[in-house]
């Protein structure tokens, strides 16, 4: 069985500051992606970045950059220079075509 | 834009009664998902399609069956609605090489009174 752990319920982060929320993860199976989806207060699900378990080089997408720490089983996403329009849930998840979620951190960015 | 819709957009029903959620995507992606989001939970993976009139079942499936008889469609029904399938509904998309990055739909929003 898989499963994912997102140990920040909240977090409160100022304006142009960097920004990690962090994501352990567990499976026995070999071959796996890592996503991280974004969930703004309108409700849809933002698909922000991806790594597959066997990418040797971290993944970045514009200012998201996913730290994979396959030793750890870590897939933290971090946020370069937040805005406000970062203000969101974030969910962390796993999986070769079935996703298991996290329970999601939820992001507030300060003026 | 993964060009996924999904209908309804809302529905409030009655327990007991029959409900049947629409998928719809316009680039004819084999592999097609639906989850549920609940508070607390994340999402959840209820069934999913690897094409026509192929399915299987996901983490909650107790309570809900599928049909995809089109590639562009996938129907989740709620056969007899409970309180407990009070949620909301999302339908995603593999798309990629690696069948591997997901994207979703907009989600259905049910509420079971």
């Amino acid at each position: 069985a898989q499963k994912i752990t997102q140990t920040q319920p909240g977090m409160f982060v100022q304006e142009k500051e960097a920004v990690t929320l962090d994501c352990t993860y567990d499976t026995s199976d070999p071959s796996y992606g890592l996503f991280w989806y974004k969930q703004p207060s309108s409700g849809e699900m933002i698909f922000l970045i991806y790594q597959g378990s066997y990418d040797q080089q971290n993944a970045t997408e514009g200012r998201y950059s996913l730290n994979f720490q396959k030793a750890r089983k870590s897939a933290n996403l971090v946020i370069s220079a937040s805005q406000l329009g970062d203000s969101a849930m974030y969910f962390c998840a796993m999986g070769r075509e079935k996703l298991t979620f996290g329970t999601g951190t939820r992001l507030t960015i300060i003026p | 834009d993964a060009g996924i819709t999904q209908s309804p957009r809302h529905k409030v029903t009655e327990t007991g009664t029959p409900v049947t959620l629409r998928c719809h995507q316009t680039e004819n992606h084999r592999y097609m998902y639906w989850y549920r989001q609940d508070p607390g939970h994340g999402l959840r993976l209820i069934h999913y399609s690897y094409g026509v009139k192929d399915t299987d079942k996901g983490e909650v499936s107790d309570g809900y069956s599928v049909s995809r008889s089109k590639t562009e469609d996938f129907l989740l029904t709620l056969e007899s609605a409970t309180s407990s399938q009070t949620s909301v509904y999302f339908c995603a998309i593999s798309v990629g090489t690696r069948r591997d990055e997901q994207f979703f739909g907009p989600g259905t929003r049910l509420t079971v009174l």
